[in-house]
């Protein structure tokens, strides 16, 4: 089976500007679930995707949104984009079951100018 | 709720010496247990998991951990390290019935020629 594939790898945006990212899980996947990597807080959660209903949220503002696509397909948006959205974006993949473990892209390393 | 504690964030040891990597949780409820480990420039890649069983649990490239009830612990443990495994590790704990994993900090392991 395909790994989960995050497109694009690197990205540079400016302040004030969009961005979406996009995630394709494993297949037969159907949550998929999106977390923020920096140096400074580590691992944050944004949120998960089941069936294409979003059940779970972290703590991140409005900015920062998802969607998921009958296929599981999953996107991000980040809108107004601040210096301080600089960060390594991961998306993971599993079957639903809350004591299976998440299967990692490689992420979108998102730099802002 | 969980949380998790990866009580080193930093470890750096000589090539071929044995290494503990330690993880204490909290919860008060059933839970599931994971090691990842992020290369650069790369996603989360699972060590190895306990759902239920044995509390020792044998994982990926010699590595193992032992599920601590008592002490709410779940240290990863290799006896003989290699350059290669230059990495920085997450223990993730997964609560029954939450569909979210929470991940320690990380702890970077640095092994010395």
């Amino acid at each position: 089976k395909a790994g989960v594939t995050q497109t694009p790898r690197y990205l540079i945006k400016t302040r004030g500007q969009q961005v979406t990212l996009s995630c394709s899980p494993i297949s037969g996947h159907r949550s998929v679930s999106w977390y923020q990597q920096t140096p400074g807080q580590g691992l944050q959660f944004l949120f998960e995707y089941f069936s294409e209903t979003q059940r779970n949220k972290g703590n991140f503002p409005g900015r920062f949104s998802g969607r998921q696509f009958s296929n599981s397909r999953s996107e991000m948006n980040v809108s107004t984009l601040e210096l301080g959205d600089s960060a390594l974006y991961l998306c993971a993949s599993r079957d639903g079951d809350d004591n299976q473990p998440q299967h990692f892209g490689d992420g979108t390393r998102l730099s802002i100018l | 709720a969980q949380s998790v504690t990866q009580l080193d964030s930093q470890v750096p040891v000589f090539e071929e010496a044995p290494v503990e990597l330690r993880c204490n949780y909290s919860s008060s409820v059933s839970v599931y247990l994971f090691w990842y480990v992020q290369y650069p420039n790369q996603g989360l890649q699972l060590l190895l998991k306990y759902l239920s069983g044995s509390t020792l649990v044998k994982g990926i490239n010699g590595f193992e951990a032992e599920f601590n009830k008592s002490q709410t612990s779940f240290h990863l443990r290799k006896p003989s390290v290699h350059i290669s495994d230059t990495a920085e590790y997450f223990c993730a704990v997964s609560e029954g019935g939450s569909y979210i994993p929470t991940f320690g900090r990380g702890t970077s392991l640095i092994v010395h020629p």
